[in-house]
């Protein structure tokens, strides 16, 4: 049962538009959220995370989108570029104060690329 | 550099062999997380640790899988009589404290065929 659900597998954008990757969730228990990218024969570099008591966080280009009541987050990449070429992880945790580990459940990803 | 870093980068072995892969986290870190990768799949979690002790350990690592962290700083872990099935990217992570919703942060990861 995949907890973490990144439907779309990838996504093709123009260079300065904005890029929407998609994160559903099934674990209700999930209190914080983050989002990776990763290239080829790397491992994920940390991009932006939110906790489960805002809906919103932003860092420059990136902004991450919580709706809670649907179990769905977003991530926005405005205006993208080139170099944000890459796969895209979405990843979730149970933080200690639910009694988690934080151990992190990552989506499949969705591979972006940004047209010049 | 600061980050978490990751030994060997990559390993080739026959099958029944033994491997040790290790990773040394952010300085000062005292959680540190192991992760394997296949094809087109994201990132599964295998097992962590909180200064030396191994807090929790996944279905995924079966007895053939052993890992350590014996003084707090880096880790080890050891694949016995690899199969074909264990190849994959290994990823480590690390996260600063022991408090909830730390960032963890990934280093390059092993990257293991297994012939």
């Amino acid at each position: 049962d995949q907890q973490v659900k990144q439907n779309s597998p990838s996504l093709s954008v123009q260079e300065g538009r904005i890029s929407i990757l998609n994160c559903d969730y099934t674990n209700s228990m999930f209190d914080y959220f983050l989002w990776y990218k990763k290239y080829p024969a790397e491992g994920p570099t940390f991009l932006i995370s939110i906790s489960s008591i805002k809906d919103k966080n932003e860092d420059g280009r990136f902004t991450v989108f919580l709706n809670k009541s649907a179990k769905h987050l977003s991530l926005h990449i405005v205006p993208s570029q080139p170099g944000d070429s890459a796969v895209y992880f979405c990843a979730a945790s149970e933080g200690r104060a639910q009694g988690g580990s934080e151990k992190l459940v990552f989506g499949k990803g969705t591979k972006l690329t940004v047209n010049p | 550099d600061t980050g978490v870093s990751q030994n060997p980068r990559h390993k080739i072995t026959k099958r029944g062999q033994n491997v040790t892969f290790r990773c040394d986290p952010i300085s000062e870190h005292n959680r540190l997380y192991w992760y394997r990768q296949t094809l087109g799949q994201g990132p599964e979690f295998l097992t962590y640790f909180q200064n030396e002790a191994q807090l929790e350990k996944s279905r995924l690592l079966s007895d053939r899988f052993s890992a350590e962290r014996p003084k707090g700083s880096f880790s080890t872990l050891e694949i016995q009589r690899t199969e074909q099935g264990d190849s994959a990217m290994y990823l480590c992570a690390s996260s600063p404290r022991a408090s909830y919703q730390e960032t963890q942060y990934f280093g390059p990861g092993t990257r293991l065929l297994v012939l």
